[in-house]
Formats: C-alpha cells, structure tokens, sequence
C-alpha cells in the first residue's frame, strides 16, 4: 500500500528557514506526482499554499516556496512568522484520478 | 466571491446511511470538478472522492470505494456524497474542495467548505 509520509513535528525559531518533507513510502517524488501544500489551524479548513510543486496559491507570503529536494517534495518556509505555526500536509496525485494526502507535520515557531 | 457550504452531516449508526451535500456560489458550477475530503478527530487529511466538471469522470478512495457515491447537479449548483453502509472509521468532517481548473496548471483545491461533521456510532 503507498504511503505518503512527512514530519510528524517540526519546530523553527522566529526568523527562521525550515524545510518540510513529502516522500513516499517506496519510491521517490518527482514532479509527476504534481505536490501541492496544505496549511491548517485548528479549527479551520485548509488552505491551499502551493500546487503543481512550486506554484504559489494567490495571496500566499513569497516566504513559502515548493520544491523537489532529493526524491521528496519539499515546503520552505523563509523568515518563518508566529502565524505559521500550523499543521501542513503535503497531497500527491497517484494517477486515474486519485489524490493521496501526506500525515501532516505540525510546526511550532518558538 | 466563491462560497461552498456543506451540509448533511450528523450522528448515524454504523451500516446505515447519510447524504451531504455541498452548496457552490460565486463561480460558474458547471465549469470545475470538485471534490470531498475528510478528516477524522485529531488525525490528518484525506481525499475521498472527486467528479469532473461534467459528472463524466469519478474517482474514489480505496477506503469508500463501493460504498460512496458522488455526484453533482448543476441545476441547483450542488454537489452530493452518498455515503452507504457507514463504518466507525468513516466518523470525520468532510469537506468539500473546488477545483482550480482542468489541468495540473491549476490547484487541485483552490477553495474550500467550512465541513460538516458527520459521527458514525452505534
């Protein structure tokens, strides 16, 4: 069974750069798999930051960038805000129209 | 300005059987595939199902498959989950999410509901 997996947990200082990961179980992540990235804060939907691995969402800060590192996907978060502290999941597209999602890594900024 | 709101969802025993619905506004329905995804108490996200713009093209979670349905009306500018014989597993806030478009070129989920829970419990 494919899986999806991520940071359970991440923590950045303010002002700081943290890389978040997106890989898969068995296999590498290319830009095949058209990576796209989630933000959420408890309580509320999801919002939608980047898709098509580096294409950032209208109105989404520049300090969040997408990229393929390796054989994952990968979130950059650049001078990283109190506000970024949520919960992020990455999502894949496996083909026929399937999307899988990632576990999620929830970021603390301390 | 786009608007999706869920509804349908609520307590219901396992194996039986809950209908929810998704109300779209602020965009040409008819034009986007649209989708649902879950999320279980504490835990992550997860796609459920998605239909193309058109109704022509479903697609379905391994965990759902012949057991969901979904469909869209683009008369009333809705989208429905059938969701039959319901499991434990099943108890999650479902969302639904508009298409960006077409193609890869576009988010796969540009907007988003606010959910709607639905708890499966005997």
């Amino acid at each position: 069974q494919t899986v999806v997996t991520q940071e359970p947990s991440f923590s950045v200082s303010p002002g700081g750069t943290v890389t978040l990961t997106c890989a898969l179980r068995s296999g590498s992540v290319s830009t095949s798999y058209h990576p796209s990235w989630y933000q959420q804060t408890p309580g509320q939907a999801p919002r939608t930051l980047i898709y098509n691995t580096d294409t950032r969402c209208s109105g989404v800060p520049d300090r969040f960038s997408g990229s393929i590192l390796g054989n994952k996907a990968a979130l950059t978060i650049t001078g990283a805000q109190a506000d970024d502290e949520s919960s992020y999941f990455c999502l894949l597209y496996m083909g026929s129209g399937s999307w899988m999602f990632g576990g999620g890594t929830k970021l603390t900024v301390l | 300005q786009v608007q999706l709101v869920e509804s349908g969802g609520g307590v219901v025993q396992p194996g039986r059987s809950l209908r929810l619905s998704c109300v779209a506004s602020g965009f040409t329905f008819s034009d986007y595939g649209i989708h649902w995804v879950r999320q279980a108490p504490g835990k992550g996200l997860e796609w459920v199902a998605g239909i193309s713009f058109d109704g022509s093209d479903k697609n379905y979670a391994d965990s759902v498959k012949g057991r969901f349905t979904i469909s869209r009306d683009s008369s009333k500018n809705t989208l429905y989950l059938q969701m039959n014989s319901l499991r434990t597993e099943d108890t999650a806030i479902y969302y639904c999410a508009k298409r960006g478009g077409y193609s890869f070129s576009y988010p796969p989920f540009d907007y988003w509901g606010q959910g709607t829970l639905v708890t499966v419990s005997s």
